[in-house]
């Protein structure tokens, strides 16, 4: 069983559709869970960043951390075509000495 | 745009040479990062650095190595390359290296090894 699980779609969706991205992990010493996106062939930026449960919110973009289930989510409210990109999902312990990143969801939001 | 450059964008090599990654971390960034992202294995972390001083390692082979100068720009160093290091290596850094600190990207090298 890999660290972190993460579908990796493709996942096609139309324009204004809400989006839910998911992640699996198994490491109980997670603490700090992050959302990047990445568009084709540039470095991943960060989206949302979660320390330990509970939700986050930042425009349309929502994160959730479920610390008792070992779940992540991020939706992405009234999706654009701008919002198509492979997101990924990281976490790392407390130290940062254990960085992991999901495969990744490569997402398309069809106009 | 991150902050963070990285040089060269593409590099093309023979199995069994050795190649070296330049970073450039954001300025006023003290800690950088080396990640390996191939189709197969996703974004794999290799090595943080933090002010010039190795603080994590990940996944790195033997065969690899890196280090932060007193300028804070770093080096990784790939020899005996062989068909499965070719993939896209990412450079991030951070203000503190921190576990919470956001990391910024570079825009990648790719490295070919035929």
């Amino acid at each position: 069983q890999k660290e972190v699980e993460q579908d990796p779609g493709p996942l096609s969706v139309p324009e204004g559709a809400i989006v839910s991205l998911n992640c699996t992990y198994s490491n109980s010493a997670f603490q700090y869970f992050m959302w990047y996106r990445q568009y084709s062939r540039k470095g991943p930026e960060l989206l949302m960043y979660t320390y330990s449960s509970g939700n986050k919110e930042d425009g349309r973009f929502t994160a959730q951390v479920d610390k008792s289930s070992k779940y992540i989510s991020l939706f992405i409210r009234d999706s654009q075509p701008s919002d198509s990109a492979t997101y990924l999902c990281a976490m790392s312990d407390a130290y940062g000495q254990n960085f992991v990143f999901g495969p990744g969801t490569r997402l398309s939001v069809l106009p | 745009d991150s902050g963070v450059t990285q040089t060269p964008k593409h590099l093309i090599t023979a199995t069994g040479q050795r190649v070296t990654l330049r970073c450039s971390p954001r300025s006023g960034d003290l800690s950088v990062y080396w990640y390996q992202q191939s189709l197969d294995q996703g974004l794999q972390f290799l090595i943080q650095y933090y002010n010039g001083e190795e603080r994590a390692k990940g996944n790195i082979l033997e065969r690899f190595s890196a280090q932060q100068f007193p300028d804070l720009h770093s080096e990784l160093n790939l020899s005996s390359l062989e068909l499965g290091d070719s993939a896209l290596y990412f450079c991030a850094s951070s203000v503190g290296g921190l576990a919470g600190d956001t990391q910024y990207f570079g825009p990648g090298t790719r490295l070919t090894v035929l």
